[in-house]
Parts: structure tokens; C-alpha cells; sequence
């Protein structure tokens, strides 16, 4: 079993819609990251939380340290929001990579 | 303001050729990892530092090495490559441990 699994794998959805991607985790982190990956291939770092919400624009990231869960939100989805969203969570040095999940928004 | 510089951004080898990938980051950050991607696995942890001159295995470690002679750089060498080393590779640095990681824009390299 993979120590960060993410759900769905993939997602379409109508431009408009609100989006939500879940992760969880089997390991004690000190650290919870969402990432996005576009097409092109670039990675960008949207979130680092260790307990709590943050949100920045339409994107909104929560975490359950009890339960070991984190989700991060979309609203008003937009076809620009189409990418490949990554879970991550640090462990001591390292960090450990959910496989991913695919978003597209459709016009 | 660059931010993580990889070089090259292609390459194609043969099998059993060598080769360094090369990254740079200008934000003084103390920690700097290569990363391994490949379809269908997710990101996957090669070697790390926390600091230059240090090095440390990570999750795939095998069939490559590092080196973090001067802070700003981490080269990640592939001594004999092998097909099974086909992959983008990605680099990133952050400040410190709990903190954002910054990523390069990646290397594809192909092994023949």
C-alpha cells in the first residue's frame, strides 16, 4: 500500500464546478504539500500546512492530522485549472509523492 | 531572479554512457533533492542534501550519484546508464526542511 494515496485518480468536470481531491497518508509527517503540474511539465508548489485551511484565490486546502487527511478545493472551476494536482507529505528529510491526480475542466 | 536551472533539458544516451545533470538554484537554500518521474509512479526520491557537502539516498538511489560541492549546486551523475534510467528527471531546493519546494523545469532523458 502506498504510504500516500490520492482519490480520485482522475476528474472531469464543467467549468464552474467545485472541485474536490483527496489525500491520505500512513506515515507520520511533520508537513503536507499540494503541488500542480501543468502540461507543459512544470511543478508549482500551491500549499505547505501542517494543521488547519489556507486558502490562496479560488484554491482552499485543509488537514486532519488525527485522521491523516487532506483535501484541497477548487472553486469556480476553470478549464485553466486543468493539470495534474500532487499530494506530498515530509517525512524527517525526505518527502514522499502521492502518484497524482488528473483534472480536466471542460468549457 | 531564476530560481532552479536544470541543464540540459533533453539528452539521449546509449546504454553504458555517462553523464552529469546539472542543477542550480539562486535562493541560498539549504536543501536541494533530485527526483525521478515516470508514468503511472508519481515522484520518486533519488539522492538529497541538507547542506553543501552532504548527500543522502533516497528512495531509488541505485545506478546513480551526487555530489553538493558548492550550495548552489547538486549534479546528479549516472555512471553507466541503462535503459531502466529513461525518465524526466526533476530537481527543487527549499530554505529548509518544513518549507515549499522550488522545481527546476526538468530534464527528459532517454537511454537507448
Amino acid at each position: 500500500k502506498n504510504e500516500v494515496e490520492q482519490s480520485p485518480q482522475n476528474l472531469t468536470a464543467q467549468e464552474g464546478e467545485f472541485i474536490t481531491i483527496n489525500c491520505s497518508y500512513s506515515v507520520g509527517i511533520s508537513a503536507l504539500h499540494w503541488l500542480q503540474q501543468h502540461p507543459g511539465g512544470g511543478i508549482v508548489s500551491l500549499f505547505m500546512l501542517s494543521s488547519g485551511k489556507k486558502k490562496h484565490g479560488r484554491l482552499i486546502a485543509t488537514i486532519n492530522i488525527q485522521e491523516k487527511h487532506s483535501s484541497l478545493h477548487i472553486t469556480a472551476s476553470h478549464p485553466r485549472d486543468s493539470a495534474v494536482y500532487i499530494c506530498a507529505v515530509n517525512r524527517d528529510d525526505k518527502i514522499i509523492f502521492g502518484k497524482g491526480t488528473r483534472l480536466h475542466i471542460l468549457p | 531572479n531564476a530560481g532552479v536551472t536544470q541543464t540540459p533539458k533533453f539528452r539521449v544516451l546509449k546504454t553504458g554512457q555517462s553523464m552529469t545533470l546539472l542543477c542550480a538554484q539562486d535562493m541560498n537554500h539549504e536543501y536541494m533533492y533530485w527526483y525521478r518521474q515516470d508514468p503511472g509512479m508519481g515522484l520518486r526520491l533519488i539522492h538529497y542534501s541538507v547542506g553543501e557537502g552532504t548527500t543522502a539516498k533516497g528512495e531509488v538511489p541505485d545506478g546513480y550519484n551526487v555530489s553538493r560541492l558548492k550550495k548552489q549546486n547538486f549534479l546528479l551523475g549516472l555512471e553507466s546508464a541503462a535503459p531502466s534510467q529513461t525518465s524526466v528527471y526533476f530537481c527543487a531546493s527549499s530554505r529548509q526542511r518544513n518549507q515549499p519546494q522550488h522545481f527546476g523545469d526538468g530534464t527528459r532523458l532517454s537511454i537507448l
